[in-house]
């Protein structure tokens, strides 16, 4: 199956810098690539995704960029702020005629973001 | 919150009792996921479910059971619970549309096995 790592696990920045978090995934079919942030004792919150036909997408101060031939795509941030701390999970979903059913995601194991003001 | 709910929402429990977890939406979706968290190993998927009685299992289904009588409902059962059990279990449905389907999660159960 397929298989997502994750970089950093531990990302410390200062309010108003950038941070950036990577994912690499091993399945060259996977076509779908969802961000989730969740934020301690709360459920993974869908922040942002992108889709293989696309390389790069964003939403204000989040962006999602996907690197197909490297199989590898980043979570970037900018002007951070204390509220985005937390821990964002990367994954990647293979397509269901690949003996997946669909929408199944495979995880990366995470980053704590710490934004210290 | 994609209309997902979970039950309970907190339990504690001893080893080798049967414990049910139950995740309820109210919009019909045709897919719906167990999911487990714990430390070091983000959201690994238990079981999933792709239709009433359609069932299938995920990357960590050892002790564990599924079961979807309604189509709002996804039960997970530990058979006899183990301290490996002690996790925060996640439902999550899946939303279809024309520009791409998303899956949203439910708040979770922490579960504790003494």
């Amino acid at each position: 199956g397929e298989n997502v790592e994750q970089h950093p696990s531990t990302l410390s920045v200062q309010e108003g810098d950038s941070a950036v978090i990577k994912c690499t995934y091993s399945d060259s079919a996977s076509n779908y690539f969802p961000w989730y942030k969740q934020e301690l004792g709360k459920r993974p919150q869908l922040i942002i995704d992108i889709r293989s036909n696309v390389g790069e997408k964003k939403d204000q101060r989040i962006a999602v960029t996907l690197n197909k031939t490297a199989k590898h795509f980043s979570l970037h941030i900018t002007e951070t702020q204390p509220e985005d701390s937390a821990v964002y999970f990367c994954a990647a979903s293979p397509p269901a005629d690949r003996g997946s059913t669909l929408g199944r995601l495979y995880f990366g194991r995470g980053t704590q973001l710490t934004v210290w003001p | 919150d994609a209309g997902i709910t979970q039950s309970p929402r907190h339990k504690v429990t001893e080893t080798g009792t049967p414990v049910t977890l139950r995740c309820h939406q109210t919009e019909n979706h045709r897919y719906m996921y167990w999911y487990r968290q714990d430390p070091g190993h983000g959201l690994r998927l238990i079981h999933y479910s792709y239709g009433v009685k359609d069932t299938d299992k995920g990357e960590v289904s050892d002790g564990y059971s599924v079961s979807r009588s309604k189509t709002e409902d996804f039960l997970l059962t530990l058979e006899s619970a183990t301290s490996s059990q002690t996790s925060v279990y996640f439902c999550a449905i899946l939303i279809e549309s024309s520009a791409g389907d998303t899956q949203y999660f439910g708040p979770g159960t922490r579960l504790t096995v003494l």
